[in-house]
């Protein structure tokens, strides 16, 4: 299994462009969830989908930020308009939600950089 | 509000020593706890789990100890290897059910000493 891949690994863009962010979890897996990871704040959970639907986006820090899941194997994160307080590595992960097994496994990260 | 947080921010052992990472969390609602290991410009790696139900959970070279009355978490790594070196967090999942996304603690990063 290739694990939950992430594209790109880098983004550099300038202030006011839009970002998307790509995530295709581990097949078989029915919750994804997007983080964010800054020195400050650490890892902090942004949005998570069950069986493709959101279920939980009070970590979308506001409307700029926008995240859709439209099929099982596919999960963008897109920011419209970027600012440089976004940057950030951004960690998509996924997990089979079991009743007893919670284990997420997570992908390498994009690192977004907004000049 | 509630939180996970970590007590030292850098731990240095060496070599072949045992180490003892530890974390405490404020959410008494909590009962699920996680272990994650991040090596540098990877993505955060499960390490081991704990449910509230357990005091304590061995894997391979790891122990993690569970204190609900203090509400405390720790990890054990025995017979630490220089591939110990990382930053790791605790996690924690409040007991509402379903897969829940899980909040994180600041992190300590253990420094294995050759």
């Amino acid at each position: 299994d290739a694990g939950v891949i992430q594209s790109p690994r880098h983004e550099v863009t300038e202030m006011g462009q839009e970002v998307t962010l790509r995530c295709k979890p581990i097949s078989g897996h029915n919750s994804l969830f997007w983080y964010r990871q800054t020195m400050m704040r650490g890892l902090e959970l942004l949005i998570y989908f069950n069986n493709n639907v959101p279920i939980d986006d009070s970590g979308m820090p506001e409307d700029r930020f926008s995240a859709k899941m439209p099929n099982a194997s596919f999960s963008t994160l897109k920011i419209q308009p970027s600012e440089p307080r976004d940057s950030a590595v951004y960690f998509c992960a996924s997990s089979l939600w079991s009743g007893a097994n919670n284990e997420q496994f997570f992908g390498p990260g994009t690192r977004l950089t907004v000049l | 509000g509630e939180s996970v947080g970590l007590h030292l921010p850098t731990l240095s052992v060496q070599e072949g020593d045992n180490s003892i990472i530890n974390c405490a969390y404020s959410n008494s609602a909590s009962d699920y706890f996680i272990w994650y290991k991040q090596e540098s410009g990877k993505g955060p790696q499960f390490i081991i789990d704990i449910r509230s139900n357990m005091d304590k959970r061995q894997g391979q070279r790891v122990t993690v100890l569970l204190n609900k009355t203090v509400k405390h978490l720790s990890l054990q790594i025995a017979a630490t290897q220089p591939g110990d070196s990382a930053v790791y967090f605790c996690a924690e999942k409040d007991a509402g059910g379903g897969a829940d996304g899980l909040t994180f603690g600041k992190g300590t990063h253990l420094i294995i000493q050759p």
